[in-house]
């Protein structure tokens, strides 16, 4: 199948520090790529839905400001957390969907970053 | 909004049980994804179901799609450790976008 990658894969940080992280799709073009939050245990909490060329779409309760988005092409994404606190610290995974991308154009995860803040 | 409600949260099961979850939509949907999830990994397709009463296989492992296109199952035959992990529906109504359900994290015990 198609493959994802993000990096970096783990970053700790101290609070009031930023931190981009980057999606990249690697054999195949995304017109969209997501952006999920997980919690331990927990599901897949979508943050923010990224199209090549326009703004991304934050879900309610994500603050835009502070998680940046920018899908400067159609294989590259990338999330920039501003400002980084402790409460942020969770496991950040983005996933690529292209329309005609395998076989029944479901979504392409990357392996996740894991973000802890000091 | 749409919302996809999975069940139960945690199973563990003896190797060799059978194991299912259960995904339930608030709303009729236009597919489902199942997704599984491996512990410290990410979230891998497995399947998509899109036609009403849809019933599919892989290997030890039976995807089903109700007839209302608003529920569906996953059941896992005879369970072997490898079986470990979360597994997710999906489910997409109108959009394109899917709404993931909060995963079934099945525990096999040796």
């Amino acid at each position: 199948g198609a493959v994802v990658s993000q990096h970096p894969s783990r970053v700790i940080c101290k609070s009031g520090t930023s931190v981009k992280i980057e999606c990249r799709s690697l054999d195949f073009q995304a017109t969209t790529m997501f952006w999920y939050r997980q919690f331990p245990k927990q599901s897949l909490m979508l943050m923010a839905t990224s199209n090549e060329g326009s703004k991304a779409t934050y879900e309610q309760g994500v603050e835009k400001d502070k998680f940046l988005i920018n899908h400067a092409s159609l294989t590259l994404s990338t999330l920039t957390v501003t400002s980084a606190h402790p409460e942020d610290s969770s496991f950040y995974i983005c996933s690529a969907y292209s329309s005609g991308t395998g076989s029944y154009n479901e979504q392409f995860f990357g392996p996740g970053t894991r973000l802890t803040v000091l | 909004g749409q919302q996809v409600m999975q069940i139960p949260q945690y199973q563990h099961v003896q190797e060799g049980e059978d194991f299912t979850t259960y995904c339930n939509s608030s709303t009729t949907l236009s597919n489902i994804q199942w997704y599984k999830q491996r512990p410290g990994g990410h979230p891998v397709f497995l399947i998509q179901l899109v036609k009403s009463g849809e019933v599919k296989k892989q290997k030890r492992l039976t995807f089903q799609f109700g007839e209302a296109k608003k529920n569906s199952s996953l059941h896992i035959t005879a369970t072997q450790t490898t079986d470990v992990g979360t597994y997710f529906c999906a489910g997409s109504g109108g959009s394109y976008i899917p709404t993931f359900g909060r995963g079934t994290s099945l525990i096999v015990h040796p």
